[in-house]
């Protein structure tokens, strides 16, 4: 079954870059990865998706590496309004539960 | 263009009863998922619903169900509550099942006290 592996919690300063890591060393060539954040006392919202290829939109960018176990969340300048629970999932294209799997996620503090 | 609704967003039982809670999706989407959040374990898959067919199921005893009507809306069930039970419970829509693209929308979730 398709897993991920995040950092409880990670720290920035605001108005720098950040890099939220998330290792699958189990995924297969079906499965894409989902970036979904949860700010507090709001229920999760999507970020970014991507299979392959490095993908940006107005909200992050996301770095896949070439094995496609490992990928970087990238918030190119934080602001107070994203510190959040970051979660990274898998979700295989054919469908199946593990694919909605979210766990912990990796609870992001900004300083101002 | 309305978000999910969940109803209600409070309610406290008592151990031995049992609860519904109700998800109305976006319209036009036709998957809801259900997942049960607390602090110890996280965010975790109930079951997921489509076309009023229930497709893929989480790890979660029988006391938990689930049913989707044919206006897409859905309702879960917990029966015999357990304290373990309390928790937030959010609801998702998407316009497709199970699918790479399918980004999930989120209610505001419905909180849960067994006392």
């Amino acid at each position: 079954d398709a897993k991920t592996t995040q950092p409880n919690s990670m720290e920035s300063n605001e108005e720098e870059p950040v890099h939220l890591p998330c290792n699958h060393s189990t995924i297969s060539g079906t499965d894409y990865i989902h970036w979904y954040r949860q700010l507090p006392s709001q229920g999760p919202e999507y970020v970014i998706h991507g299979l392959t290829s490095n993908v940006n939109n107005r909200m992050a960018s996301l770095a896949i590496a070439e094995d496609r176990k490992s990928s970087t969340l990238i918030l190119h300048r934080a602001t107070l309004r994203d510190a959040a629970v970051y979660y990274c999932i898998l979700r295989p294209s054919g469908g199946g539960a593990d694919g909605l799997t979210f766990g912990k996620g990796t609870h992001l503090i900004i300083q101002p | 263009k309305a978000g999910v609704t969940q109803t209600p967003r409070y309610l406290i039982k008592t151990r031995g009863q049992q609860v519904t809670l109700s998800c109305s999706p976006i319209s036009g989407h036709r998957s809801v998922s259900w997942y049960q959040q607390t602090p110890g374990q996280g965010l975790q898959f109930l079951f997921e619903y489509f076309s009023e067919t229930q497709r893929n199921k989480g790890n979660f005893p029988g006391r938990f169900s689930g049913r989707q009507f044919s206006n897409s809306r859905s309702e879960m069930n917990v029966s015999t509550l357990e304290l373990g039970d309390s928790a937030l419970y959010l609801c998702a829509s998407s316009p497709t099942s199970g699918r790479h693209t399918g980004e999930l929308f989120f209610g505001e979730g419905s909180r849960l006290t067994v006392l």
